[in-house]
């Protein structure tokens, strides 16, 4: 079945550094691909999405680029900030249906430091 | 603009107890979730329902029910608790042919059984 897998955490990094945390997927059809933050004590937010391949989502300085030839989307930020410090998950929607269901990855803790 | 709403936001409960969780969505979505989210395993789907007066069991359905009452709201049950429900769970909603679709997620349930 369709999974996701994306880098262990925890990642620490000191302010203004660059961020990346890989996310690659399985799918049969052609699913969408999300990036969601929880911040602490806090539901899950859209962070950016991708619905084709060589689609490039963006949002608050993070970007995420659909490569259907290696089956990644790795989330990147070329200056993270103390604000940033929260989990981030990899979803992808669930091509062989309509139903709009979402395949998380496990999650991956960002901690940023001052 | 409320969004998704879910209610409670904590519970205790002891084992062999029975509770609901409810949830509603003002945004007129077809499709409603309801999500279980345990450290490192990311989010994993317990039932869905496509639209009104339907409901699917996801990956993890045993040991709860749901109900879609109306378009609006989707309950999950726990008939019967036991410590291994101990989780945060979050219902969603999408709307319309969902492929691609943002997924608004509520705030989150803690819930414990002892």
């Amino acid at each position: 079945g369709d999974s996701v897998t994306q880098m262990e955490g925890p990642v620490t990094l000191s302010e203004e550094a660059f961020l990346t945390i890989n996310c690659t997927y399985t799918a049969t059809g052609y699913p969408s691909l999300f990036w969601y933050v929880q911040y602490p004590g806090e539901g899950l937010q859209l962070l950016l999405k991708a619905t084709k391949a060589d689609d490039k989502g963006s949002n608050k300085g993070f970007e995420a680029t659909y490569r259907k030839e290696t089956t990644s989307f790795h989330l990147e930020k070329g200056s993270v900030q103390v604000s940033d410090s929260a989990v981030y998950f990899c979803a992808l929607s669930d091509g062989s249906s309509n139903t709009g269901k979402l395949i998380f990855g496990q999650g991956t803790t960002l901690q940023v430091k001052p | 603009n409320a969004g998704v709403t879910q209610t409670p936001k904590f519970q205790v409960l002891k084992t062999g107890q029975s509770m609901t969780l409810q949830c509603a969505q003002d945004m007129n979505h077809n499709s409603m979730y309801w999500y279980r989210q345990d450290p490192g395993m990311g989010l994993r789907l317990i039932y869905y329902s496509a639209s009104e007066g339907t409901t699917d069991k996801g990956e993890v359905p045993n040991g709860y029910n749901v109900s879609r009452l109306n378009k609006r709201e989707f309950s999950l049950r726990l008939e019967s608790a036991a410590p291994s429900q101990t989780s945060v769970y979050f219902c969603a909603s999408t709307g319309g042919d969902s492929t691609g679709n943002t997924i608004y997620f509520g705030e989150g349930s803690w819930l414990t059984v002892v």
